[in-house]
This record gives C-alpha cells, sequence and structure tokens, in this order.
C-alpha cells in the first residue's frame, strides 16, 4: 500500500539551512505537500509541487522533487527558531470511487538551537 | 482564508460514552476529513465526506462514525469510547479542483478515561 516516511527528529542552529527529507511509494501521486505544526495547533499548509516539477522555491522555502526516486525534500534557508516545529509530508494518491486522499508520514520535528 | 473550527480544543469523556466531535468550515467545500494523530504514527485517516450525507471510509473506521447534514457540518461520533481512542483529532476540508490543499482545523485533544 501507500505509504510516506520520514526521519523524525532534525536538530540545527539558529541561521543554517535545515533540510528534511521524506520519501513516498505511490507514483501516481499528483501532488506533494508539506505542512507545519507548532504546539498545540492544527496543520498549516506551507507549500506544495505538482509532480511534474523538479523544483519550487517560496521565500526562505526550497522543495525538491526526484521522481525517479520518489524522494521530497524541504529545505529552510536561514532557519529561525519559529521554525520550531513538525513538518510533515503528504503525498495526494487516487483510491476507489475517484476520490483523493493524503497519505502523510510520521513528522519530522524540528528543534532549532542558538 | 478559509476558516476549520473544530467545537472543542480539549475534551475529557469516559469509557463507554458516546462522543460527539464538531467541525464547521466556512469555504462550501465539498469534501471533509477527520483524522487521528498519534505520536510516531502521523495523520490517519478515519472517515471522510465528498458531499452532504455522503460517508467513506478512511484507513481506520473502527469504533467511529460520521454525519453530514449539511455541507459545512462534519460530526465525528465515538459511538461507545475506548481508552485507546485517546488521541488529537484534527478536521480538514478542500474543494473538488486537484491543486486545491486540505485546510485543517486546531485540532481537538481527546481524552478517554
Amino acid at each position: 500500500g501507500e505509504d510516506v516516511e520520514q526521519s523524525l527528529f532534525l536538530s540545527v542552529r539558529e541561521g543554517d539551512s535545515s533540510v528534511i527529507n521524506c520519501t513516498y511509494t505511490d507514483s501516481s501521486s499528483t501532488y506533494l505537500y508539506w505542512y507545519k505544526q507548532e504546539p498545540g495547533a492544527g496543520l498549516q499548509l506551507l507549500t506544495y509541487i505538482f509532480s511534474n516539477m523538479d523544483m519550487k522555491q517560496d521565500q526562505r522555502l526550497t522543495v525538491l522533487l526526484n521522481k525517479k526516486d520518489k524522494h521530497l525534500s524541504l529545505r529552510i534557508a536561514d532557519t529561525q527558531t519559529g521554525d520550531s516545529a513538525i513538518y510533515f509530508c503528504a503525498e495526494k494518491t487516487a483510491v476507489a470511487g475517484g476520490y483523493n486522499k493524503l497519505i502523510f508520514g510520521a513528522g519530522t520535528r524540528l528543534a532549532v538551537h542558538p | 482564508d478559509v476558516k476549520v473550527t473544530q467545537s472543542s480544543r480539549y475534551l475529557v469523556k469516559r469509557t463507554g460514552e458516546k462522543v460527539f466531535l464538531e467541525c464547521v468550515q466556512d469555504m462550501d467545500h465539498e469534501n471533509m476529513f477527520w483524522y487521528r494523530q498519534d505520536p510516531g504514527l502521523g495523520l490517519r485517516l478515519i472517515y471522510f465526506s465528498y458531499d452532504v450525507k455522503m460517508k467513506e471510509k478512511g484507513d481506520i473506521p473502527e469504533g467511529y462514525s460520521v454525519s453530514r447534514e449539511k455541507k459545512e457540518r462534519f460530526s465525528l461520533i465515538l459511538e461507545s469510547a475506548s481508552t485507546n481512542q485517546t488521541s488529537m483529532y484534527l478536521c480538514a476540508s478542500t474543494g473538488t479542483h486537484p491543486n486545491q490543499p486540505q485546510h485543517f482545523g486546531d485540532g481537538t485533544r481527546l481524552s478517554i478515561l
């Protein structure tokens, strides 16, 4: 079945770049997403990439997609303490009946230290 | 901005009780979803609905049911709460266009004693 995997923890120094990695299994996924969850809150959409793109940049965020390896990464430039959160990778996949659903990874907890 | 509102942030119930979690969205979205979030497991889909009075089972529907009587409201029901249903519950909604992402509420942290 479909599966999305990501490492559980990442620790970086303030000002450095963070790279959060994700692998997925469904080669027919149309969209891949990155969500951010701050303590006690729901999920906030950070960015997404369509499956026919290799890269997407949005201010400090860069998403890279390697379709051949089914690998997705999120790079955060100049990481700040406010970036400390859990980051979820998700793939949109089709289900029976023509509907779509998201498959989420377990989330990567990013800790930013001075 | 899309607003997805979950009626309670924290809820404490007893084993065997019938529990209702409510979710309302204000963007006229057709699709609504209920997930539970547990540490190390990410989000798992319980049920979703693509239209009023329509529902589909997700990956872990056992012990849950849902109700969608109005387009803006999607309710999750725990028929007889058990301690293993202690979790964070997240509601989401999205429109029908393929590139529309899911928008999430702030979650309900449910404890079953």
